[in-house]
């Protein structure tokens, strides 16, 4: 099945700053690979999204760009605000979506 | 008002005893995913259902079981067998079953077992 690898696991940035967070995956027939964020306590929520047929997408402060030949798709955050610490999971599915292991980001006011 | 419904959201249980943690929804989703996670670990697949009457191991199966009688339910049975049981458990949804890529999933608020 597919294989889902995210680093860093923790990340700590200042108010303002920029986070990147990096997965790769194995199954190149994945097509679609999404980003949730988890709040303490509360269920994940999709933050953003992109399929295979594009290399970048952006939404206000969130960009996720993706490169299908290396098999890796990165998050990246601007201007970062202390609501956005939280855990964040990329993912990738096919028929079923596997996560990734989860980058805890904490911003610093 | 639409969503996905998880029950019990904290449930004990003792060591041998098989437990059925429940999963409804009303999005009229033809397929439903149930996931463990664990600190440190994400979310696990265990199993998923894309479509009524049918369902496929996901990668930690060993130790439950699971049903797809409904469309709309999709209930998950601990049983004695697995042997690390206390997780978070969260059961999700999505649009695009039949076999295509999943689309966005739709999570419960999850439901915390803990063996005694």
């Amino acid at each position: 099945g597919e294989n889902v690898e995210q680093h860093p696991s923790t990340l700590s940035v200042q108010e303002g700053d920029s986070a990147v967070i990096k997965c790769t995956y194995s199954d190149s027939a994945s097509n679609y690979f999404p980003w949730y964020k988890q709040e303490l306590g509360k269920r994940p929520q999709l933050i953003i999204d992109i399929r295979s047929n594009v290399g970048e997408k952006k939404d206000q402060r969130i960009a996720v760009t993706l490169n299908k030949t290396a098999k890796h798709f990165s998050l990246h955050i601007t201007e970062t605000q202390p609501e956005d610490s939280a855990v964040y999971f990329c993912a990738a599915s096919i028929r079923a979506m596997r996560f990734g292991a989860g980058t805890r980001l904490t911003v610093k006011p | 008002d639409g969503g996905i419904t998880q029950s019990p959201k904290y449930l004990f249980r003792k060591e041998g005893q098989n437990v059925t943690l429940s999963c409804e929804q009303n999005l009229n989703h033809d397929a439903m995913y149930w996931y463990r996670q664990d600190p440190g670990q994400g979310l696990r697949l265990i199993y998923y259902s894309q479509i009524v009457n049918d369902f496929q191991k996901g990668d930690i199966a060993e130790g439950y079981s699971v049903s797809r009688e409904k469309k709309e339910s999709f209930p998950l049975t601990v049983t004695s067998a697995q042997k690390n049981p206390t997780a978070f458990y969260l059961c999700a949804s999505s649009t695009r079953g039949h076999y295509r890529d999943t689309g966005e999933l739709f999570f419960g608020e999850g439901s915390r077992l803990t063996v005694l």
